[in-house]
């Protein structure tokens, strides 16, 4: 266990659908990252929140968006789902935005199959 | 913005050395780090290095210079286990996030 917990670990949904996958980051760390990892690909910068505030855009369509609550959890809201947003979805948390020397902490993945 | 480069593919046997590349271009600097990911699991951190030189943790090693915008990972004794895919990472120019490169596969076989 790293530490980060996502839920769910497995979503199947159909085009058009919204969803939406949950991040607890591991305990002191204030920021959370949200990667995509579609087949054969690198981890796909989404989004960063430190603290409850969005400090950072990668490469995050405008049908998706994310929020971090108070608690510091955070939440990914991908909606009018298309076939091409079939992915593993990581969440990631660290104290350092460099990532640092103790690195970032990932969760195990939601695993989004449109169909 | 930020690009890295690194094999795709690399392959060798149990107990060899091998050694995974890294280029990166970035315009603000704050270090390079290493992850290691087996197949469909979550990425896990190996190593940074913010200063020049080789940092030896166990059976991995990284090393950076800085004013080649190179780096790379050294994996020695290989076992099976070590089978997985290597992300190198640098911070964005902002220094917010890591951008990651899109990993080099290492086959180990016996």
């Amino acid at each position: 266990d790293s530490g980060v917990t996502q839920t769910p670990k497995h979503l199947i949904t159909a085009t058009g659908q919204r969803v939406t996958l949950r991040c607890s980051p591991r305990s002191g760390d204030l920021s959370v990252y949200w990667y995509q990892q579609s087949l054969d690909q690198g981890l796909q910068f989404l989004i960063q929140y430190y603290n409850g505030e969005e400090r950072a855009k990668g490469n995050i369509l405008e049908r998706f968006s994310a929020q971090q609550f108070p608690d510091l959890h955070s939440e990914l809201n991908l909606s009018s789902l298309e076939l091409g947003d079939s992915a593993l979805y990581f969440c990631a948390s660290s104290p350092e935005t460099t990532g640092g020397q103790r690195g970032y902490t990932f969760g195990s993945g939601t695993r989004l199959t449109v169909v | 913005g930020q690009s890295l480069e690194q094999p795709s593919e690399v392959t060798a046997v149990e107990g060899a050395i091998v050694q995974i590349n890294c280029t990166y271009q970035t315009s603000g600097f704050y270090g390079l780090s290493w992850y290691q990911q087996h197949d469909g699991g979550a990425p896990t951190f190996l190593s940074y290095n913010a200063l020049d030189g080789l940092e030896e943790t166990g059976r991995f090693s990284s090393f950076l210079s800085r004013s080649d915008s190179y780096g790379y990972l050294l994996l020695q004794e290989l076992q099976m286990k070590d089978s997985a895919s290597y992300f190198c990472a640098v911070p964005n120019q902002a220094g917010t996030a890591l951008i990651f490169g899109k990993g080099t596969t290492l086959s180990v076989s016996s």
